[in-house]
């Protein structure tokens, strides 16, 4: 079983449109959860760490279920510049060591 | 703040032949440099964790004598791809952690081919 799974996509959404990710992660140790977001052929770039609590910075949430083991990434009123490969990322107990899942392609279209 | 560079972007070259990317924190000092490598529509795989004056951990089946990694100062972390084959092909990214913060910074990645 992979560390961390997500469904590749791809999501193809209009614009305006809200869309939501979900990621499962396989270790209850995780201590640190992520989202990153990856343009073709670039590095992966923060977009946004994810809280217990749960968090929201403008158009997108971020929610952590522990107990169910999963991550999710909501995208309100998507923009074509929305559209990018979401990497959902998790550290475990020890370390530093990020975990990437393969990524879930997401493309807005006007 | 929190540039990262790498060196080349791209490069192509021949089996047998050895590849040397550098990895630069250009605007801060980093403890940490990590090496990752993806290839196509797969997730970024951790290759090895280097400090500075130590040597690199590497992660499993991540051969240490193929993928060679030299972390000479808190700047400057290089990764040698020793008698690459096409099979090595695919993106190399670095990233760089400080002390202060545990974020990683990422290079913007070289992509390498071996004909």
């Amino acid at each position: 079983r992979k560390e961390v799974e997500q469904d590749p996509g791809p999501f193809n959404v209009p614009e305006g449109a809200t869309v939501a990710f979900n990621c499962t992660y396989s270790n209850s140790a995780s201590q640190s959860f992520f989202w990153y977001r990856q343009d073709c052929r670039k590095e992966p770039k923060l977009l946004m760490s994810v809280y217990s609590s749960g968090n929201e910075d403008g158009r997108f949430t971020a929610q952590l279920n522990r107990a169910s083991q999963y991550i999710s990434l909501l995208i309100r009123d998507s923009k074509l510049s929305d559209s990018a490969t979401y990497l959902c990322v998790v550290i475990l107990e020890y370390g530093n060591k990020l975990v990437f899942g393969a990524g879930t392609i997401l493309r807005v279209k006007s | 703040g929190a540039v990262v560079s790498q060196h080349p972007s791209r490069v192509i070259c021949k089996s047998g032949t050895s590849v040397k990317i550098e990895c630069r924190s250009l605007d801060f000092q980093a403890t940490t440099m990590f090496w990752y490598r993806q290839f196509p529509k797969q997730s970024l795989m951790l290759m090895a964790t280097s400090n500075e004056g130590s040597k690199a951990t590497y992660e499993q089946g991540v051969e240490k004598d193929k993928f060679l990694i030299n972390h000479a100062s808190l700047t400057l972390s290089t990764l040698t791809v020793t008698s690459a084959h096409p099979e090595d092909s695919s993106f190399y990214i670095c990233s760089a952690m400080t002390g202060i913060y545990n974020e990683q910074f990422f290079g913007p990645g070289t992509r390498l081919t071996v004909l």
